[in-house]
C-alpha cells in the first residue's frame, strides 16, 4: 500500500479561481514533505518543504499547509493561472534515510481559460 | 541552476534489445538516483548510487542494472528489455548532505514493443 495518498486524482478549474488538494500520508517517523510540480514532459521540480514543526509555507500563489499529527498535508493554489496546469505531487522523506522518499501519484490540475 | 540531463526524450525498443539510459548532471552532486513513474503509481525507485563505482538497490532493481564509472555520470541498463518495462523514466541527483531537494532530469518515456 502506498504511504503517500493524493486526492483528488484530477481536476478542472477555471483561470483566476482557487483550489486545494489534499495529501494523506502514513510515513512515520517523517524528516520533511515536500510538493513537487510536474509540467507535461518535464521532470519534478520542488515547490515547498515542511518539517515536522512547520505548519504552513508559502511559494508565491501556492501555499501548503501541514498537520502532523493527523498526517495531512495540503497545497492550495490562489488566483490560477493557466501555466499551473501540471501534476502536483506530494513527497514525504523518512526520518531514518533522507534519500529514501515515497511519493504520492500526484493530482493532475488544469486550468481552463 | 542544477542540471540534470538526460540523453534521450524518447526511446522506442524491442522487446530482448538491450537498453542504455544516461543521466548527467552538472552540479558535482554525490547522490544519483534512477526512479520510473507510471500513471496511477508514485515514482518508484529502481536504484541509487552514493558515490562513483557504489550502487544501492531501490524498490525495484529487477530487470534492471547501473553503472556510476563517473560522478558527473550514471547510467540505468536494461539488459534484455520488456514489455512490462514501458514507462517514464526520471533520473535524480542530489548533495551527500541529508535534507536537500532531488533535482529532476526531464525524463526518458521508453516504449518496449
Amino acid at each position: 500500500k502506498n504511504q503517500v495518498e493524493q486526492s483528488p486524482q484530477s481536476l478542472i478549474i477555471l483561470e483566476g479561481k482557487n483550489c486545494t488538494l489534499q495529501c494523506n500520508y502514513t510515513v512515520s517517523p517523517f524528516s520533511n514533505l515536500r510538493w513537487y510540480k510536474q509540467d507535461t514532459g518535464r521532470g519534478p521540480v520542488s515547490l515547498t518543504i515542511m518539517t515536522f514543526s512547520e505548519n504552513t509555507k508559502s511559494n508565491g500563489r501556492y501555499t501548503a499547509t501541514l498537520d502532523a499529527d493527523t498526517k495531512q498535508s495540503s497545497l492550495h493554489i490562489t488566483a490560477s493561472q493557466l501555466s499551473d496546469s501540471a501534476s502536483y505531487i506530494c513527497v514525504v522523506s523518512h526520518l531514518s534515510n533522507d534519500y529514501k522518499l515515497s511519493f504520492g501519484a500526484g493530482t493532475t490540475v488544469t486550468v481552463r481559460a | 541552476d542544477v542540471k540534470v540531463t538526460q540523453s534521450s526524450r524518447y526511446l522506442v525498443k524491442r522487446t530482448g534489445e538491450k537498453v542504455f539510459l544516461e543521466c548527467v548532471q552538472d552540479m558535482d552532486h554525490e547522490n544519483m538516483f534512477w526512479y520510473r513513474q507510471d500513471p496511477g503509481l508514485g515514482l518508484r525507485l529502481i536504484y541509487f548510487s552514493y558515490d562513483v563505482k557504489m550502487k544501492e538497490k531501490g524498490d525495484i532493481p529487477e530487470g534492471y542494472s547501473v553503472s556510476r564509472e563517473k560522478k558527473e555520470r550514471f547510467s540505468l541498463i536494461l539488459e534484455s528489455a520488456s514489455t512490462n518495462q514501458t514507462s517514464m523514466y526520471l533520473c535524480a541527483s542530489c548533495p551527500a548532505t541529508g535534507g536537500h531537494e532531488q533535482y529532476f532530469g526531464p525524463g526518458t518515456r521508453l516504449t518496449v514493443t
